[in-house]
């Protein structure tokens, strides 16, 4: 079946600008996540959804970035004023269940799909 | 805070050469393991993992074994492949106080190229 996909695969933009990344699931994961991978580095959490809600957006860095999934499907992650150091690929990831006492997600495999490689120019 | 430190890269070895990628964790509640691989030009996949102490994950000839006492997850294969080049990414979730969201933290990676 299909995987996570994520447009745009590439996003080059300048300093100062808008930019939105989206993000489609896999369909039925009730769980998503967005995690930002630099150069040479491991991928960093972002937020976490579960359904509609961010349960957890602990990871954003600062009030530019903004990420939402109205549906529970689809998720959006919305950066504003776009800085150099921005530059990055952005991942997200999805997974079938629920977490909280039921769900231990924690064990469950993490479906990533293939990034948006963002410059900020 | 939780955090994954794996050892230094790149790894270049020949082909059928023993492979040991090191990782260590430190983690604030009871944490499972990851393994990730990252093929050139592909997504990030889950290699293997590991969810108590003790346990032994494996798939593909890889093996990792969940190490509480030394808070190690070492990565190992007896005979690498020039398909196993790719990066490597140990990683851990953590479940505290019941509940959890599943948010991985991860390794810097370690870069795997195996030659003929």
């Amino acid at each position: 079946g299909a995987g996570v996909s994520q447009t745009p695969s590439n996003k080059v933009t300048e300093k100062g600008k808008y930019v939105e990344l989206r993000c489609d699931p896999i369909s039925g994961h009730t769980a998503l996540y967005w995690y930002r991978q630099s150069l040479g580095q491991g991928p960093e959490f972002l937020i976490y959804f579960q359904g509609t809600g961010a349960a957890d957006d602990s990871g954003l860095p600062n009030d530019r970035f903004f990420a939402v999934r109205p549906e529970g499907s689809v998720s959006t992650l919305k950066i504003q004023r776009t800085e150099r150091g921005d530059s990055a690929v952005y991942l997200c990831a999805s997974t079938p269940t629920a977490g909280g006492l039921a769900g231990r997600s924690s064990y469950n495999e993490q479906f990533f799909g293939p990034g948006t490689r963002l410059t900020v120019l | 805070g939780d955090s994954v430190t794996q050892m230094e890269g790149p790894v270049t070895l020949s082909e059928e050469a023993f492979l040991t990628i090191n990782c260590t964790y430190t983690a604030t509640g009871y944490p499972s393991l990851f393994w990730y691989v990252q093929y050139p030009g592909e997504g990030l996949q889950l290699l293997l993992k590991a969810t108590k102490a003790d346990d032994k994950g494996s798939n593909k000839g890889f093996e990792a074994t969940y190490r509480k006492e030394t808070t190690s997850f070492h990565l190992e294969k007896g005979s690498v492949q020039v398909s196993d080049s790719a990066v490597y990414f140990c990683a851990l979730s953590v479940e505290a106080g019941g509940t959890s969201y599943g948010k991985l933290t991860f390794g810097q990676g370690t870069i795997l190229t195996v030659h003929p």
